[in-house]
């Protein structure tokens, strides 16, 4: 079963522009983690926060995490082409038996 | 190093036949785990092996099932394959139990006809 659920769906941008993807989830987590997957491939992973954290940076990345609202959001700035994948949030529960619990993905494409 | 390979990348099976899908982790991992990706469920958790023993099981019926070889790779089988076992099956490997990013393979996309 799903546990996170990004939003949008969907988004569609143009190059250079950020993109912002939200992530809802449900019951108390150890950590939260953003993939990429491209085309149907394996994903790559790309920044995980701790359950004691509020943001963290990698590069044009950028994560938020609150824990009393039990959501996400990723920002990509400055977007390329490059950057068109779908994007899942994935949660390690606490106590959970799942190694991750991913979310739905969200479709980022970027139109150079 | 070299990733997490899953061999074969694309299989074609019938119903009722059984199927199995290997996954050698990036060398010194020693946690390997499975998932499924299905257009419908998305991407759900299988199992988790950590040295040869099964540590975690999704809800998935006893039709899959796994295993783990003392060199780290890692097996899953499915029997009596059904049309809704088609999907991506991908596997991903960490250091240890308690690491937490995730290293994936390319996947392994089963068609069930």
């Amino acid at each position: 079963s799903q546990q996170g659920e990004e939003d949008p769906q969907a988004l569609s941008i143009q190059e250079g522009e950020n993109a912002t993807m939200n992530c809802s989830y449900k019951t108390s987590i150890n950590n939260l983690q953003w993939y990429r997957q491209n085309s149907g491939r394996g994903l790559v992973h790309l920044i995980l926060i701790r359950s004691n954290e509020r943001e963290k940076h990698s590069g044009r990345l950028r994560v938020t995490l609150d824990t009393s609202k039990k959501s996400s959001s990723l920002l990509i700035t400055a977007s390329r082409a490059a950057d068109t994948a779908s994007y899942f949030c994935a949660t390690e529960r606490q106590g959970g038996s799942e190694k991750l619990v991913f979310g739905k993905g969200m479709k980022l494409t970027v139109n150079p | 190093k070299a990733g997490v390979t899953q061999t074969p990348r694309y299989l074609i099976k019938t119903r009722g036949q059984q199927v199995t899908l290997s996954c050698s982790p990036i060398s010194g991992h020693r946690s390997v785990s499975w998932y499924q990706q299905t257009p419908g469920q998305g991407l759900q958790f299988l199992f988790e092996y950590f040295s040869e023993t099964q540590r975690n099981k999704g809800n998935f019926p006893g039709r899959f099932s796994g295993r783990q070889f003392s060199n780290s790779r890692s097996e899953m089988n499915v029997s009596t394959l059904e049309l809704g076992d088609s999907a991506l099956y991908l596997c991903a490997s960490s250091p240890t139990r308690i690491a937490e990013t995730q290293y994936f393979g390319p996947g392994t996309r089963l068609l069930v006809l």
